[in-house]
């Protein structure tokens, strides 16, 4: 059973637009939302996070919603670049449940030139 | 500060040879897990390590061992390849105090098992 879910597996986005990309779960008790961006040949890394105290978190050009009674958040990168062309992972945490993160399975994100 | 490293970079196996993963952190965290990641099924956890001297079970466990060495390196064990476990191994730490922790990932080891 797929506790967190990317239903999308792309996304291709013109260069300078918005890049909106989404994750649904289903476990109430998750608490801690994240998203790693992952280059091929690389390995994850931390691109922002969002406690469920919250509903929006803004880091530049990365802002992430989260609607905890929809179980749903969203990723919005303003304006899209030709290097956040990557795998993006939506991840969600239990605090206290020895920190073990479900991933989501990915979204390709293409961003046009 | 090199982060999170991991050896080797790519290994090729015959079925039923064995290997040793390895990973080293040095930002002094508690807490390190190995996924693997496949093709359409994300990062999946194998297992993880709350603390130096513990060890437990993730999503996939079967056909392999880990051991956390010290509070540095944790390697990952395949006794027995299998072509199944080809696949991208990935060693991540955090600080491991259970509060909303990041976690932060190694470059990955490229497995193939012919």
């Amino acid at each position: 059973d797929q506790q967190v879910k990317q239903n999308s597996p792309s996304l291709s986005v013109q260069e300078g637009r918005i890049s909106i990309l989404n994750c649904d779960y289903t476990n109430s008790m998750f608490d801690y939302f994240l998203w790693y961006k992952k280059y091929p040949a690389e390995g994850p890394t931390f691109l922002i996070s969002i406690s469920s105290i919250k509903d929006k978190n803004e880091d530049g050009r990365f802002t992430v919603f989260l609607n905890k009674s929809a179980k749903h958040l969203s990723l919005h990168i303003v304006p899209s670049q030709p290097g956040d062309s990557a795998v993006y992972f939506c991840a969600a945490d239990q605090t206290g449940a020895n920190s073990k993160l479900t991933f989501g399975k990915g979204i390709t994100l293409s961003v046009r030139p | 500060n090199a982060g999170v490293t991991q050896t080797p970079k790519f290994q090729v196996l015959k079925t039923g040879q064995s290997m040793t993963l390895q990973c080293a952190q040095d930002m002094n965290h508690n807490s390190m897990y190995w996924y693997r990641q496949d093709p359409g099924m994300g990062l999946r956890l194998i297992y993880y390590s709350a603390s130096e001297g513990t060890t437990d079970k993730g999503e996939v466990p079967n056909g392999y061992n880990v051991s956390r060495l010290n509070k540095r390196e944790f390697s990952l064990r395949l006794e027995s390849a299998a072509p199944s476990q080809t696949s991208v191994y990935f060693c991540a730490s955090s600080d491991g105090d259970w509060l909303q922790e990041t976690q932060y990932f190694g470059p990955g080891t490229r497995l193939l098992v012919l």
